[in-house]
């Protein structure tokens, strides 16, 4: 069966600092991957995509950058935090099993930027 | 651009009725729809799948229609329990697009003892 992992689980960071948040997916080949951001009360927002190794499309401009080192790892990263990049951040992925590209997410990561 | 409305944005009812809740989209050209659920600080929970060429998707009490014609899909909750209390967010994809999702901003759902 699949899993889908993120951590770290919660992340305290000084305005900043940089971030990286890791996602890595078991039990799967040639995922899509995804990055999402949930404000507080808030729907959610995509990030980034990739369909594959090192290709990555960027949804919105922002303070933070991913990459897809591996077929089943993908990094969310940050060089300086802003206040504005607090959230909890989800991971998730799909593949085409019958067409479906169902979506599955991972626990997420809590970010307070402080 | 997809826009996805969900209505309403909270609703609370007493345990053991059905519910109906509403997703709507403005792209009519979808490729899926997807129901999840989400608990208060925790990873989204996929429900039920709709692929453009199905019209609804069951599992347990749980019912989604799909109305692409009109832009609305429903996922209706039989017998509702205090248990399915929850964040319930719908996501479309476009044919256009099809590893892309826009997600409504959910619907509170409180079953109340």
């Amino acid at each position: 069966s699949q899993t889908i992992h993120q951590w770290p689980a919660t992340l305290v960071q000084p305005v900043g600092s940089p971030l990286s948040l890791e996602c890595t997916v078991e039990g799967t080949s040639n995922p899509n991957l995804y990055w999402y951001r949930q404000a507080a009360g808030r729907g959610l927002q995509l990030l980034f995509y990739s369909v594959g190794i090192g290709q990555i499309s960027s949804e919105v401009p922002q303070n933070l950058s991913a990459s897809r080192p591996q077929d089943r790892q993908f990094i969310l990263s940050s060089k300086k935090l802003l206040l504005s990049d607090s959230g909890f951040y989800l991971c998730a992925w799909s593949v085409g099993y019958a067409g479906s590209y169902e979506q599955y997410f991972g626990p997420g990561t809590r970010l307070t930027v402080t | 651009k997809q826009e996805v409305t969900q209505i309403p944005a909270a609703l609370s009812v007493p345990e053991g009725e059905n519910l109906v809740l509403n997703c709507s989209f403005t792209d009519s050209a979808i490729y899926n729809l997807q129901w999840f659920r989400q608990d208060p600080g925790k990873g989204l929970t996929s429900l039920l799948l709709i692929q453009s060429s199905q019209r609804e998707q069951t599992s347990g009490r749980l019912n989604a229609s799909l109305d692409k014609s009109s832009g609305r899909s429903t996922l209706y909750i039989a017998a509702s329990q205090p248990g399915d209390s929850a964040t319930y967010l719908c996501a479309v994809s476009r044919v256009n697009n099809f590893n892309k999702f826009y997600f409504g901003s959910g619907t509170k759902l409180n079953v109340k003892p």
